[in-house]
């Protein structure tokens, strides 16, 4: 079955900095990736897809970045904001099996 | 577009006792999961329904454990009996799924399930 991890369980930034969150995937015959945010109490919510027919996907101030050679997935998110505060997951495949998230945490 | 909507918001039980959780999916929308998510284990995907058929149930911990999608608006996950180790956030969510074509999923604010 798919396996998905993330490197990095935490991330701790200052606002206004970029913050990137990366993700491993291990099926090389995944062909649909998506980034959530989860804000306590919430379930998650969409931020931003990509195909495998594509490597960068831009949105409002968050970049995906998707590397097939090496099965990695990045989400970079711009000036980063308080807000911005959640556990971020990845999720990969027709089936959506998630990663173990990552939380961030932005200093003000 | 009232989104995914799941009943109840909190369950209290006691060990045994069975539990129901429902969930109505966005009109629309005819793909349905059903998540678990604890501390421990994180976000496991137990379930998820194509056209009200079950195509995945490999992540369903136990026999104790069973859904069903009667109809393409109304889904519910059943526990019985229940036990303290099931206690944990579960979470429904929907998508459009056409062939090839997924649309992201959109969760509900899930059920936090405590069984003492």
């Amino acid at each position: 079955g798919e396996s998905v991890g993330l490197h990095l369980p935490t991330l701790s930034v200052q606002e206004g900095d970029n913050s990137i969150i990366n993700c491993a995937y291990s099926n090389s015959a995944s062909d649909y990736f998506i980034w959530y945010k989860q804000e306590s109490g919430k379930g998650p919510q969409f931020i931003i897809d990509i195909r495998s027919n594509m490597d960068k996907r831009q949105g409002q101030r968050v970049t995906v970045l998707l590397n097939k050679t090496v099965k990695h997935l990045s989400l970079q998110i711009a000036a980063t904001q308080p807000g911005d505060s959640a556990v971020y997951f990845c999720a990969v495949g027709n089936d959506m099996r998630f990663g173990a998230g990552t939380r961030l945490t932005v200093k003000p | 577009d009232a989104g995914v909507i799941q009943s109840p918001r909190h369950e209290v039980t006691e060990m045994g006792q069975e539990v129901t959780l429902r969930c109505k999916p966005i009109s629309g929308h005819n793909s349905l999961f059903w998540y678990r998510q604890t501390m421990m284990r994180g976000l496991e995907l137990l379930i998820y329904f194509n056209n009200n058929v079950p195509i995945d149930d490999s992540g369903m911990p136990e026999d104790r454990f069973s859904a069903k999608m009667p109809n393409a608006s109304f889904s519910t996950l059943k526990i019985q009996p229940s036990e303290p180790r099931d206690s944990a956030v579960y979470f429904c969510a929907s998508r459009r799924s056409v062939r090839t074509y997924n649309s992201p999923l959109h969760f509900g604010n899930g059920t936090r399930l405590t069984v003492t």
